[in-house]
């Protein structure tokens, strides 16, 4: 069993849908971050969070640390909101600083 | 200000020979951390540099080795190339050892022919 489990793998919406992408981690933490891939490689770092709740444009990130599980939210979701997803957790046991990820969630938004 | 960058872009090698890839920090970043990212899978932590020593390491053998030179750059080498290492090598940066926001450089494609 992964650290770090994702659902879903892939998801297909509408335009203007809202969108939610889960992740549970199977560790204790001091940080789970939701990342950003486009096609290509490169990687963004979209939120960093270890209670409550961050919001940033249309994109909302939260954590329930009792029930180890957080979740992406895209409201009004654009095709330019297509890429691959990616949770990560960080700061487990003596981890510091480095990144464990979960599989990715894979995001296409349709016109 | 530049943000993390890693060359080569793409690199082709056959079975056997030896690879070195190369990470520029962001600036004002001391931590340097790698990881293996093979096709449809989420990366995999491969070692982290701090202070230019190796500070953790993840499941990788021995082939795998890196360094950090006093500019807080960084180089991954990996020896013996297998088929299996084919993958995108990503650096990320970040500063310290806490748990920290960590950005990532636009990777190194290597195929292993």
């Amino acid at each position: 069993k992964n650290e770090v489990e994702q659902s879903p793998q892939n998801l297909t919406a509408q335009e203007g849908e809202f969108i939610t992408i889960n992740c549970s981690y199977s560790v204790g933490i001091s940080a789970l971050h939701w990342l950003q891939q486009h096609p290509g490689g490169g990687i963004v770092s979209l939120f960093m969070l270890s209670s409550g709740k961050k919001k940033h444009g249309r994109l909302i990130a939260t954590i329930n640390i009792q029930e180890k599980h957080s979740s992406l939210h895209i409201t009004a979701s654009h095709p330019r909101d297509s890429a691959v997803y990616i949770c990560a957790v960080s700061g487990w046991e003596t981890s510091g600083s480095r990144l464990t990820f979960g599989e990715g969630t894979q995001l296409t938004v349709n016109p | 200000d530049a943000g993390v960058t890693q060359s080569p872009t793409h690199l082709i090698k056959t079975r056997g020979q030896q690879v070195t890839l190369r990470c520029s920090p962001k600036s004002g970043h001391d931590t340097v951390s790698w990881y293996q990212q093979a096709l449809g899978q989420g990366p995999q932590f491969i070692f982290q540099y701090y202070e230019e020593e190796e500070r953790q390491r993840g499941n990788f053998p021995d082939r795998f080795s890196g360094h950090q030179f006093p500019n807080y750059s960084s180089e991954l080498n990996v020896n013996a190339l297998l088929l299996g290492d084919s993958a995108l090598y990503l650096c990320a940066s970040s500063v310290g050892l806490a748990a920290d926001t960590q950005y990532f450089g636009p990777g190194t494609r290597l195929t292993v022919l």
